[in-house]
């Protein structure tokens, strides 16, 4: 069976301080992946999406960057965090056909202080 | 991007009662699909129904109906003989296969199970 592992579950970073959350699937091949945040009020914001190595696609232009190094490793990164950068973050996959759901980790709760 | 608009930020249902929460989204295709998530207060996102836009028929699941109007662009979600479990946030959601599978959500619903 298909598993996603999402990390850290919670993580407080100071303001210019680079960030790096990791998210991994298992038991699947060439899956799209998605970065979302989760703020309160505004539900899942699409941050990225990628839909195989190396190919990232960005819905917002922002202070995050995503990187997908592996098939089935997706990474969000900061070089430097603003305060806006916390929020709740998911990272999720889908099989590559038409109609298929979306499967999401357990999430990230970044607080920068 | 598109659009997925859930103008209901609350709402509450007595328990054993049915509850209908409100979705609309905006596109200009005609081949998509919908999804109604549902996120308990333990984060973890699951799929609740799904349904495709080629299909008139609406979906059902168990307690979980939605009635869709493709051409008015409304999906709602209809739960009957709410239960306790079913508290959570709400979230519709939007797929087209065409753009990488790009799902969009709406802001979400709080819905609350009174006993």
């Amino acid at each position: 069976s298909q598993t996603i592992h999402q990390w850290p579950a919670t993580l407080v970073q100071p303001v210019g301080s680079p960030l790096s959350l990791e998210c991994t699937v298992e038991g699947t091949s060439n899956p799209n992946l998605y970065w979302y945040r989760q703020a309160a009020g505004r539900g899942l914001q699409l941050l990225f999406y990628s839909v195989g190595i190396g190919q990232i696609s960005s819905e917002v232009p922002q202070n995050l960057s995503a990187s997908r190094p592996q098939d089935r490793q997706f990474i969000l990164s900061s070089k430097k965090l603003l305060l806006s950068d916390s929020g709740f973050y998911l990272c999720a996959w889908s099989v590559d056909r038409d109609g298929t759901e979306a499967f999401f980790g357990q999430g990230t709760r970044l607080t920068v202080v | 991007a598109q659009t997925v608009t859930q103008s209901q930020p609350e709402m509450s249902v007595q328990e054993a009662e049915t509850v209908t929460l409100s979705c609309t989204y905006d596109t200009s295709e005609s081949d998509y699909y919908l999804f109604w998530y549902k996120q308990p207060p333990s984060r973890q996102m699951i799929l609740v129904i799904r349904q495709e836009a080629y299909k008139q028929q609406n979906a059902t699941e168990n307690r979980f109906s939605v009635n869709f109007q493709k051409a008015a662009k409304s999906f709602s979600l209809k739960i009957s003989d709410s239960q306790l479990g079913d508290a959570a946030m709400y979230f519709c959601a939007y797929a087209e296969y065409y753009t990488g599978n790009q799902f969009y959500f709406g802001t979400g619903t709080s819905l609350t199970v009174i006993p």
